[in-house]
């Protein structure tokens, strides 16, 4: 059982180029998360997903889309990357209340 | 949206003392989650709480949920090294599917 597993870990990406990262659960849980963290901020909400076939925008959705096209799986996309989205980004994805999340992806983008 | 205060931002403590943190808001939350998180690696759930008033412990960990709704704090009795990381406090309202997170307390512990 390995709870939420992200990839890839690590990512340079410079500005313009796109990229797809990847959540993976295999806990059976319905509602899946997008989360980014940068110094001070706290975990921002981007993305959510209340089930398969189903997403909904968060707190900071802008330069991000996301697919939900089988329930165990999360995907996040940026279509053309930008310096603001150097950060550190977290999936997590919960059955009743507590989330549980990955350890994350650190995006650099140049 | 809903926003919720954390304090203190950080804390330089020794080690043996006790640490307290607290996390308020101003809308009413039905659930409150303490998570820790550990350089280079996802937030972890430390303690949940359900209902207004309760009081759960975890180890050295004490965290209430306060009679209001609107707060809730965290107890570390006795640090150690291994405390040392960042503390979340996150809500959640009745009937939403988003959890709101504070901005995290990072925690230094010194021996």
């Amino acid at each position: 059982n390995a709870g939420v597993t992200q990839t890839p870990k690590f990512r340079v990406l410079k500005t313009g180029q796109s990229m797809t990262l990847l959540c993976a659960q295999d806990m059976n849980h319905e509602y899946m998360y997008w989360y980014r963290q940068d110094p001070g901020m706290g975990l921002r909400l981007i993305h959510y997903s209340v089930g398969e076939g189903t997403t909904a925008k968060g707190e900071v959705p802008d330069g991000y889309n996301v697919s939900r096209l089988k329930k165990q799986n999360f995907l996040l996309g940026l279509e053309s990357a930008a310096p603001s989205q150097t950060s550190v980004y977290f999936c997590a994805s919960r059955a009743g209340s507590p989330l549980h999340f990955g350890n994350g992806t650190r995006l650099t983008v140049t | 949206g809903q926003q919720l205060n954390q304090s203190p931002q950080s804390m330089f403590i020794q080690e043996g003392e006790d640490v307290s943190m607290n996390c308020t808001s101003s809308s009413i939350f039905n659930t409150w989650l303490w998570y820790k998180q550990d350089p280079g690696e996802g937030p972890v759930l430390l303690i949940a709480l359900y209902k207004a008033g309760e009081l759960t412990s975890n180890g050295r960990l004490t965290a209430q949920f306060g009679i209001t709704r609107k707060d809730s704090f965290l107890n570390i009795s006795a640090s150690i090294p291994s405390d040392v990381g960042i503390y979340f406090c996150a809500g959640q309202g009745g009937g939403s599917e988003k959890l709101v997170f504070g901005k995290g307390t990072k925690l230094t512990v010194n021996p």
